[in-house]
């Protein structure tokens, strides 16, 4: 199985302030496509986690442009640019070019 | 658009078989494949398994020796069957529609069911 890390576990964020998350994966993510399958989701308290980046960098429809993902291979990056009090809950990455899929073991965000 | 909602006991015994359902609203089930996800209270997010419209599955390793995913394109549902469920399968589960039609590989998840909360306990 491709072994999916995160870090940090946990970040308390001053609105307004950035925040980054690492996700980094135990096999490339690159398929011979020249697509690399990695996405973040947001588990907001209490419902289904939803998409936010896809194949590393692209904005799902209706995601603010505060996100940003990058990163290639088997190292990534969710950046928030300036963090609001709507962005609370469990961030995930997620691999997809090889089964099983395999979840990052998410980062908790929280507004200080 | 596509809504997924999951349905079920709440409750199984350990030992017994876990089975829940997912009905698609807002579109069809065909073309697409479909998948099962868990996860535990206050922990992450577990894969389970898919099926794609036509019937064809892959389990995760992990639970594949348990796991039986089904589908009634009929019905417009699939369905989830884990046996000699113990504590450790406590756990929301959801069921998610793959973005890409007719591809296992490359997909996101999307649109996710609300999830169900199925306890396993005497």
């Amino acid at each position: 199985d491709i072994v999916m890390t995160q870090t940090p576990l946990s970040l308390s964020v001053t609105p307004g302030q950035p925040a980054s998350i690492s996700c980094k994966s135990s096999q490339s993510l690159l398929h011979s496509d020249g697509k690399t399958y990695l996405y973040w989701y947001l588990q907001k308290p209490g419902q289904p986690p939803q998409l936010l980046i896809y194949e590393v960098s692209n904005r799902f429809s209706g995601v603010p442009d505060r996100f940003s993902g990058s990163g290639s291979g088997t190292d990534f990056t969710l950046k928030i640019s300036r963090v609001e009090a709507e962005d609370v809950g469990v961030y995930y990455c997620m691999q997809s070019i090889q089964l099983p899929y395999t979840f990052g073991q998410g980062t908790k965000l929280e507004i200080k | 658009q596509v809504q997924l909602q999951e349905s079920g006991p709440g409750l199984v015994k350990p030992s017994e078989t876990l089975s829940l359902t997912c009905t698609v609203s807002g579109g069809s089930i065909s073309s697409y494949y479909w998948s099962w996800i868990r996860q535990p209270p206050g922990k992450g997010l577990e894969w389970i398994g898919y099926i794609y419209y036509s019937g064809s599955t892959n389990y995760n390793p992990s639970l594949k020796s348990r796991v039986t995913i089904s589908v009634d394109t009929s019905k417009n549902q699939f369905s989830l069957k884990l046996s000699s469920v113990t504590a450790a399968d406590t756990a929301v589960y959801y069921c998610a529609r793959h973005s890409r039609i007719a591809a296992a590989l490359g997909n996101w998840f999307d649109p996710w069911g609300q999830g169900t909360l199925v306890t396993v306990s005497s």
